[in-house]
């Protein structure tokens, strides 16, 4: 079946470093790729997504590029902020067809952002 | 800029007890979700609604779970008689009906079963 994996969290990091979560992919043809972000007391919201192979999404600083020869979609930024502190999910889905657009999660990644 | 809200933020209930919990989708938005966290879990799939039927569902979605749309602005997950294992964070997604479009979440239900 399709799956996500992240990399193992926490993460902690001080500000203006170099961010990078790892997320690699299992999936039988070619999904699209996202990740959402979850800041304390609300819900998943799109953080960027890619839809085919060697896209790039990128929003807020953040980047992550759809490798289909490594299955892999890591998330980058160049330099944290202290909001920046949230939890981050990887996620796959398959349009059209009978998935009906469910997304597949990693188990996310907790990252904390210090001053 | 619209957004999902879900009711209520905490539900606490004893074991065996049957729990609604509600979603006000995006309101021209054809395709609705519900996903659950058990804490320190993935985030997963429990089912999707499209043209006022389940067009998906996972293994997880048993005989105890059903899902409504009562009045076109509603969507509603109801657990028959819950178990210490439905103890979770419940999320409910909305998404328009592109291919493509983006799933929208709400804050979440975060149920607690004793």
């Amino acid at each position: 079946g399709n799956s996500v994996t992240q990399m193992e969290g926490p993460v902690t990091l001080s500000e203006e470093a170099f961010l990078t979560i790892n997320c690699t992919y299992t999936a039988t043809g070619y999904p699209s790729l996202f990740w959402y972000v979850q800041y304390p007391g609300e819900g998943l919201q799109l953080l960027l997504k890619a839809t085919k192979a060697d896209d790039k999404g990128s929003n807020k600083g953040f980047e992550a590029t759809y490798r289909k020869e490594t299955t892999s979609f890591h998330l980058e930024k160049g330099s944290v902020q202290v909001s920046d502190s949230a939890v981050y999910f990887c996620a796959l889905r398959f349009a059209g067809g009978t998935s009906y657009g469910k997304l597949t999660f990693g188990q996310g990644t907790i990252l904390t952002v210090h001053p | 800029e619209p957004e999902v809200t879900q009711t209520p933020s905490h539900q606490v209930t004893q074991m065996g007890q049957e729990v609604i919990l509600r979603c006000v989708p995006i309101s021209n938005h054809l395709y609705f979700y519900w996903y659950r966290q058990i804490l320190g879990q993935k985030v997963e799939f429990l089912v999707s609604f499209y043209n006022n039927e389940i067009s998906e569902k996972s293994e997880i979605f048993d005989d105890q779970f059903s899902v409504e749309r009562p009045d076109g602005s509603n969507f509603t997950l109801k657990i028959r008689s819950t178990k210490l294992e439905d103890s979770a964070m419940y999320f409910c997604a909305s998404k328009g009906g592109g291919a493509t479009d983006t799933q929208y979440f709400g804050p979440g239900t975060r149920l607690t079963v004793l």
